[in-house]
Parts: structure tokens; sequence; C-alpha cells
């Protein structure tokens, strides 16, 4: 499976529109890179999953260039729900198998 | 709609005990997971199942055992609690129309274990 790499954490205020990038250099071609969002206590969420070029759901956007080598998950105008763990994936069997999460991106929406 | 059910939601062992971790799940999907996750960590896949009365390791197996005997169901047991075991499980399940389905997983809300 592709390795992922994904801020540590990021800070944001309500309102704001956050953008979270993930580099995934060794995408292979026919792997899928899948968002999932944790809330503490809570087991991760699916957010969003995408091929190439953007995809929009009623949560948020995933942007893909054409080299596939990076994605960026935009969530639109966060609140102070929106803190939570966000985990990217990349590989062909994101759904299950050999899945693996890496630490993730803690984001901390402030008032 | 339930979706994933898991119990107990809290539980602390002596080291050497034994006990089950129950998913149950009312989606009908044929794929279930059991995952640790580990203060400040992601998840890290245990073991798996793809269907009733199969099983497969994940990447952390060892000290672990799961059976799936109905659909709905997978059990995570734990023969000999260790300190180490000291975790959050997860469960989750998704669906798959073929081998390399990319669908999602849902997850269960965790079973914080605690071994002394």
């Amino acid at each position: 499976l592709a390795k992922t790499t994904q801020p540590i954490s990021m800070d944001s205020y309500e309102g704001q529109e956050v953008n979270i990038t993930c580099s995934h250099n060794n995408i292979a071609t026919n792997d899928y890179i899948t968002w999932y969002q944790q809330f503490p206590s809570q087991g991760p969420r699916f957010i969003i999953q995408g091929y190439k070029t953007k995809v929009t759901n009623e949560v948020a956007s995933l942007f893909i260039p054409a080299d596939r080598k990076s994605s960026t998950l935009s969530l639109p105008r966060v609140s102070l729900s929106d803190t939570a763990v966000y985990y990217c994936l990349v590989g062909l069997n994101t759904g299950g198998f050999k899945t693996i999460f890496g630490a993730g991106t803690r984001l901390f929406v402030k008032a | 709609n339930a979706g994933v059910t898991q119990t107990p939601k809290f539980r602390v062992l002596k080291t050497g005990q034994s006990m089950t971790l129950l998913c149950a799940q009312d989606m009908n999907h044929e794929y279930m997971y059991w995952y640790r996750q580990d203060p400040g960590m992601g998840l890290r896949l245990i073991h798996y199942s793809v269907g009733e009365g199969t099983t497969a390791k994940g990447e952390v197996p060892d000290g672990y055992n799961v059976s799936r005997l109905k659909k709905q169901n997978f059990l995570l047991g734990l023969e000999s609690a260790a300190p180490s075991q000291t975790s959050v499980y997860f469960c989750a399940t998704s669906s798959a129309r073929d081998v390399w389905s990319n669908q999602p997983q849902h997850f269960g809300d965790g079973t914080r274990l605690s071994i002394l």
C-alpha cells in the first residue's frame, strides 16, 4: 500500500475553509484515495473517496491533481464540531484487508 | 438502525485473564474487521473476515483469536490478557461487490480495554 504523509496537526477558526493535504508519492494506478474523520471516543467515519480530479459531497471536497501524488481534503466553513482527527488512506483495498491508518491530522477549530 | 454495535464498551482485566469482545452488525455486510488504537496513533488491523466462517490475520494478530460463526457477528478473543493489549478496540464492516472493492468501512464506537 502507498505510504501517506499528512500534517500532524492544524488549527483553524470557525467559518474558515480548511485544507488538509496528503502526500502519496508512490500511489499505484488502481489506488483510490479515502478520507475518514474521527471524533474522541468514537470510531472513524468515512468522509469522501476519489480517484482523480475533484469529488464533492455534502460534507467536503476532495481535490486530486493529475499526477495523483497528493490530494487535498477541503472542509468549507468549519465549525467547532469539526474538531477531529482526519485520516488519509491510499490503496486498492482502502475498504479493508491491509488498510493502514497513519496518525492522521488533528484539526482544532477555535471560536 | 444500530449499524455496528460493540460490547462491552469498557472493561478492566487482570493479566492472564481471558475475555471476548463482540461486534454485531445489522447492515448485511460481508467484510468485518477488528482494529486496535493506541494513544496518539492510528488504527492497526488485528484480524478480518471476508465472510461467514472465514477469518484472516491482519497487521498485529499475535495474542488474539477471532471467529465469525454468523455473518452478523465477529468475535475477538484474548486468551491470556497482557498489559500490552491495553487499547481501544474498534470493529468495522464493509460491503464487497468484488475482491478489489473500495467500499468504505463503517465503525463501531469502540471497546476500551485496560489490563492491569
